[in-house]
């Protein structure tokens, strides 16, 4: 069984560009997640979403991040401006439904510099 | 506000004796935990998890651990070996919040031969 794929594994930006990350969670998985894990700290929660509907967004920076899943497979999670503070790696997971006592899968994750 | 707390940032132990990881969380909600596993340049892999039903969940060399009164969880690996060093996190859901996860700071354990 394939895992999540991610790309690109790094991206190195300057302040104030833009840029977007990809994510293919694993088949037949219904939800797909967005952490970031800054260094030192556990991942942290950007955007959930349920096939195709988000489920929590929260935690994102809606004036500069934003995350679609149009057709309830891929996902892309944009960055525009970034920020010095963007500089993190960025997680994708999935899970079969959501729901109780599922784990979730991730992917290798997007190493993002921002200078 | 940290609702899953890893109070140690770091742990040393020999090979063949027992890693002690522990996990305390505030969020009375949750009700099931996990712990990843991860390595440098790769994204956390699950290794165990727990039900709030449940006080002990076994697999192989590891065990976790959950005294929900005292909103604590360990991780215990016997025996400890080189190839477990790594950042181990923990982590808790609520069912009623969407299922999604909330992670520790983690903690790197380093498994000395």
């Amino acid at each position: 069984e394939a895992g999540v794929a991610q790309s690109p594994r790094y991206k190195i930006i300057e302040k104030r560009q833009s840029v977007a990350f990809w994510c293919n969670p694993i088949s037949g998985h219904a939800t797909l997640y967005w952490y970031q894990q800054i260094l030192g700290q556990g991942p942290k929660l950007l955007i959930q979403f349920q096939n195709n509907g988000v489920v929590d967004d929260s935690q994102l920076p809606k004036d500069r991040f934003s995350a679609e899943r149009l057709k309830g497979v891929d996902s892309t999670l944009k960055i525009q401006p970034a920020k010095l503070e963007d500089s993190a790696v960025y997680l994708c997971a999935s899970s079969f439904s959501g729901g109780a006592g599922t784990e979730a899968f991730f992917g290798q994750g997007t190493r993002l510099t921002v200078v | 506000d940290q609702q899953v707390k890893q109070n140690s940032p770091s742990l040393s132990v020999q090979e063949g004796r027992i890693s002690i990881l522990n996990c305390d969380y505030t969020n009375s909600m949750f009700d099931y935990f996990l712990w990843y596993k991860k390595y440098p340049a790769e994204g956390p892999t699950f290794l165990i998890s727990i039900s709030s039903i449940k006080d002990k969940n076994e697999d192989g060399r590891f065990t976790v651990f959950l005294n929900k009164s005292a909103k604590h969880l360990s991780l215990h690996i016997v025996p400890s070996q080189p190839g477990d060093s790594a950042v181990y996190f923990c982590a808790a859901s609520a069912n009623n919040y969407g299922q999604n996860f909330v992670f520790g700071p983690g903690t790197r354990l380093s498994v000395l031969p």
